[in-house]
């Protein structure tokens, strides 16, 4: 069974930085791309970040101006996002997201989510 | 950037049928997905590329697309088809993934 746990969610000041990890099990994380999504409190999803199977293809939503890194580490099995520059505005739940195989701009498979709020 | 449009929600009662649309410039010449999320969970893939179902999911799902308009269509719909339904494709000219803004389903 596929499954995606997101963890490192929580309040933060607005200006500081946070890091979200994804542990994946029940498939092979290094064939698989990856991405981020998030969805702010009653609002709609937004794409943030996509990563290749191998780490070497990384796409950003315009609207993050270079403020979010995404990494892997396929040893690990492990999904990062690094948030610098927090926002209000950045305050949703973050969701790990799994490419669907040969159809990789598909995403077929989700985590719970970790919630990020970000507030003085 | 590419934007895609739906309707806010739709109402329908039990056992009809359930047209949701999402609207985009030439949106028949992508490919487009369907995830329905329901209160309190994480969303879920229901058609994939116009009209594939993702194992598990109900023949009752069904996708088209065509010209400017993909369209999600649930048949005897039941109540626990409630939930918000989102329409998604991926941006080539931008290399970006982008969302509708939601369509919420109302069961009667």
């Amino acid at each position: 069974e596929v499954q995606l746990v997101e963890s490192g969610g929580g309040l933060v000041q607005p200006g500081g930085s946070l890091r979200l990890s994804c542990t994946a099990s029940g498939f092979t994380f290094s064939s698989y791309e990856m991405n981020w999504v998030r969805q702010a409190p009653g609002k709609g999803l937004e794409w943030v970040s996509h990563i290749s199977n191998s780490g070497s293809t990384l796409y950003y939503a315009d609207s993050l101006k270079g403020r979010f890194t995404i990494s892997r580490d396929n040893a690990k099995n492990s999904l990062y996002l690094q948030m610098n520059s927090l926002r209000a505005e950045d305050t949703a739940v973050y969701y790990c997201v799994r490419g669907h195989g040969s159809s990789w701009y598909v995403f077929d498979h989700w985590g719970q989510g970790t919630l990020v709020t970000v507030s003085s | 950037s590419y934007v895609l449009a739906q309707a806010p929600s739709v109402s329908v009662a039990p056992g009809q049928t359930a047209r949701m649309t999402c609207g985009g410039d030439n949106i028949g010449g992508k490919a487009v997905h369907w995830y329905q999320q329901k209160p309190g969970q994480a969303p879920v893939l229901v058609v994939y590329d116009d009209s594939d179902r993702p194992s598990g999911i109900p023949e009752r799902f069904s996708g088209s697309n065509s010209g400017n308009t993909a369209t999600l269509t649930i048949n005897r719909v039941e109540a626990g088809d409630e939930a918000d339904y989102y329409c998604q494709v991926w941006d080539s000219s931008s290399d970006h993934w982008v969302f509708g803004g939601g369509t919420k389903l109302t069961v009667l």
